[in-house]
């Protein structure tokens, strides 16, 4: 079936420091999401990606979708206290409407 | 957030006893998931539903059943719990809006911690 790889599992950076989480699918897919999740929290849905090569900010937040529509990125820039949590992405392959989640990225900011 | 309630929020309880969870949903969408998070698991699915009494499996779904007799309410039950159930629970909803608006995301519940002893 198809597996959505997420690296790394942990981040720790220091705060104003830049952080990247990758996804990489086994499987071509047609659209990738992704998540954050708060401590404590549950996931909260952030933007979804669908094109080849797509590009897009959320802020502080850039969002890629591979040329090969099998990996993706989240990469944000000068990270905020406010940014700590959990990053999830998010694949759907073929007809399918079922996602495939990745097992998320940690990430920890240090004032 | 979206109407999406979890009942209960926390519950503990011993090996072999039945438990069954409750999502209930005010939005009307089709689509309803049950997934469980685990840490270095992420977010696994347990069974999915995409309309009344229409269910499906997921991933990690022995030891699990679900039903779901109204559009509104969506139950995962544990016939006979484990402690390798013991996990938090996320309810998930989606209109499958992807062929209207093209996207298709998920509303989450607030979780149930189970805890099984």
């Amino acid at each position: 079936g198809q597996q959505v790889m997420q690296i790394p599992q942990y981040q720790h950076v220091q705060e104003g420091e830049d952080f990247t989480t990758y996804c990489n699918s086994s499987t071509t897919l047609s659209n990738i999401q992704w998540y954050k999740q708060r401590p404590g929290g549950h996931p909260v849905f952030l933007i979804q990606l669908v094109k080849s090569g797509e590009v897009k900010k959320q802020k502080r937040l850039t969002f890629q979708f591979g040329e090969a529509k099998k990996n993706s990125s989240l990469h944000i820039t000068a990270t905020q206290t406010t940014d700590v949590g959990t990053y999830f992405c998010a694949g759907r392959s073929g007809g399918s409407y079922i996602p495939t989640f990745g097992r998320g990225t940690s990430l920890i900011v240090h004032p | 957030d979206a109407g999406i309630t979890q009942s209960p929020r926390h519950k503990v309880t011993e090996t072999g006893t039945p438990v069954t969870l409750r999502c209930h949903q005010t939005e009307n969408h089709r689509y309803m998931y049950w997934y469980r998070q685990d840490p270095g698991h992420g977010l696994r699915l347990i069974h999915y539903s995409y309309g009344v009494k229409d269910t499906d499996k997921g991933e990690v779904s022995d030891g699990y059943s679900v039903s779901r007799s109204k559009t509104e309410d969506f139950l995962l039950t544990l016939e006979s719990a484990t402690s390798s159930q013991t996990s938090v629970y996320f309810c998930a909803i989606s209109d499958g809006g992807v062929l209207v608006r093209g996207i298709d995301e998920q509303f989450f519940g607030p979780g149930t911690r189970l805890t099984v002893l």
